[in-house]
């Protein structure tokens, strides 16, 4: 159970296009979801709460206006990285935990290897 | 302030061998929760364990043990008779009470080879 299912795996795009990654959550609901994003051979760094309903936190330093996150629905939060730049290539990882289980894992989607040219 | 600290960047150990990842935490919350998740060459992050602030008894699951001491802020991770296949990025990390637990801290993870 727990199943964080992220697509796509891996994307190429061309500089100046915008990426769209979903994160869904196969089989709990999650009011919250993260999005983290991690550099070759670094932590994962946590940009921002996706809230279902209303809008997402940003950590300090994220552009919220390039990086749009929806969390349309109990079960979905996308990150549109908009007007991509080689500077935006990284992996990008979603995450969720079933809502009111508190401190509960995190349970991570298989990340998205973005690639832009 | 929460911290999570991995000293170690890279370790080798020879198949069989037992290796120990450590993991040191501040925190300055009473109720917290400390992970460990396994970063594998494919990118997904597998959840291995969980403990939460008031329970210091050891924990075994097969090849795996975890050492909790309060006393000294750690949290560490011993593989026992190490595989190939435990080749992997390792990852501590601390949630407490700040931002209702919704936070992960992280650390920075270490990089285990497993040379066959």
């Amino acid at each position: 159970g727990a199943v964080v299912s992220q697509h796509p795996s891996w994307v190429i795009c061309k500089s100046g296009t915008s990426v769209k990654i979903e994160c869904r959550s196969l089989d709990f609901q999650a009011t919250t979801m993260f999005w983290y994003r991690q550099f070759p051979k670094q932590s994962l760094m946590l940009m921002a709460t996706s809230n279902e309903g209303s809008k997402a936190t940003y950590e300090q330093g994220v552009e919220k206006d390039k990086f749009l996150i929806n969390h349309a629905s109990l079960t979905l939060s996308t990150l549109t990285v908009t007007s991509a730049h080689p500077e935006d290539s990284s992996f990008y990882i979603c995450s969720a935990r079933p809502t009111g289980t508190g401190y509960s894992p995190l349970h991570f989607g298989n990340g998205t290897r973005l690639t832009v040219t | 302030a929460q911290k999570v600290t991995q000293a170690q960047t890279e370790i080798s150990v020879v198949e069989k061998e037992d290796v120990t990842l450590d993991c040191v935490y501040e925190t300055r919350d009473t109720t917290y929760y400390l992970f460990w998740y396994k970063q594998p060459p494919s990118g997904e992050l597998v959840f291995l364990i969980r403990r939460n602030s008031f329970d210091e008894q050891n924990e075994i699951s097969g090849r795996y043990s975890w050492n909790f001491q309060k006393s000294t802020s750690s949290f560490n991770f011993t593989i026992t008779a190490s595989q190939v296949v435990d080749s992997a990025v390792y990852f501590c990390a601390l949630s407490d009470r700040t931002n209702t637990g919704n936070q992960f801290y992280f650390g920075t993870g270490t990089s285990l080879t497993v040379i066959p």
